[in-house]
């Protein structure tokens, strides 16, 4: 099956700021998606992307906050802007893998607003 | 290591036990449903999956059971190992490819 590297996995970043979630599959995927987990808690679902299209968000989840790019079909950015400390969770990116019939996961990033 | 499923519901069972997590699902239109296992600082890990054509599925010493009725899914771990511990979660979707929402999770908690 499709194997995600996803980076950096973990960062502590100030307040105001933005970071870049990098998601590079070995394989060219066509579905490719972006999650929250917040401590403790499940997955939630920020945004479906699709190379050549944009991305599709979900409720509660806005592009100026959390813009991706999906430039071809290996790859994916999230861009968490302007942050504040409820920022603060994991985020994870995942892929639907035609070969295996199935979706994959990176290991997530870390992310810490102070 | 990351701390995932702090606040979730836990299930602790002795080694060698079986174990049974159960999950509600939310939309009657899902169609299929994987589960997940997810450990500390790692991104969920594929465990099985079932179709509703289906009611039950087994895969190595895991079996999945999907009563549509009730939109309840479980899973059920044979003979369980101090590995098996873990976060766990089940996700339903509508066809194939689609976004997946998520359950709840539940820690599964193996003592020895």
């Amino acid at each position: 099956s499709a194997v995600i590297s996803q980076k950096p996995s973990r960062d502590i970043c100030q307040r105001g700021t933005s970071l870049t979630i990098q998601c590079q599959v070995d394989s060219q995927v066509t579905m490719m998606f972006w999650y929250r987990q917040q401590p403790g808690q499940s997955l939630t679902l920020i945004a479906t992307a699709n190379q050549g299209s944009e991305a599709t968000y979900e409720s509660g989840f806005v592009i100026d906050k959390f813009p991706i790019s999906r430039p071809n079909l290996t790859f994916s950015t999230l861009t968490v802007s302007n942050m504040s400390p409820e920022d603060s969770s994991i985020y994870l990116c995942s892929a639907w893998d035609r070969a295996s019939y199935g979706y994959t996961f990176g290991s997530g990033t870390r992310l810490t607003v102070v | 290591g990351e701390s995932v499923g702090l606040h979730l519901p836990t299930l602790s069972v002795q080694e060698g036990d079986n174990s049974i997590i159960n999950c509600a699902y939310s939309n009657s239109a899902s169609d299929y449903f994987i589960w997940y296992k997810q450990e500390s600082g790692k991104g969920p890990q594929f465990i099985i999956d079932i179709r509703s054509n289906m009611d039950k599925r087994q895969g190595q010493r895991v079996t999945v059971l999907l009563n549509k009725t009730v939109k309840h899914l479980s899973l059920q771990i044979a003979a369980t190992q101090p590995g098996d511990s873990a976060v766990y979660f089940c996700a339903e979707g509508i066809g194939t490819a689609s976004k997946l929402t998520f359950g709840t999770g539940t820690r599964l908690q193996v003592t020895l």
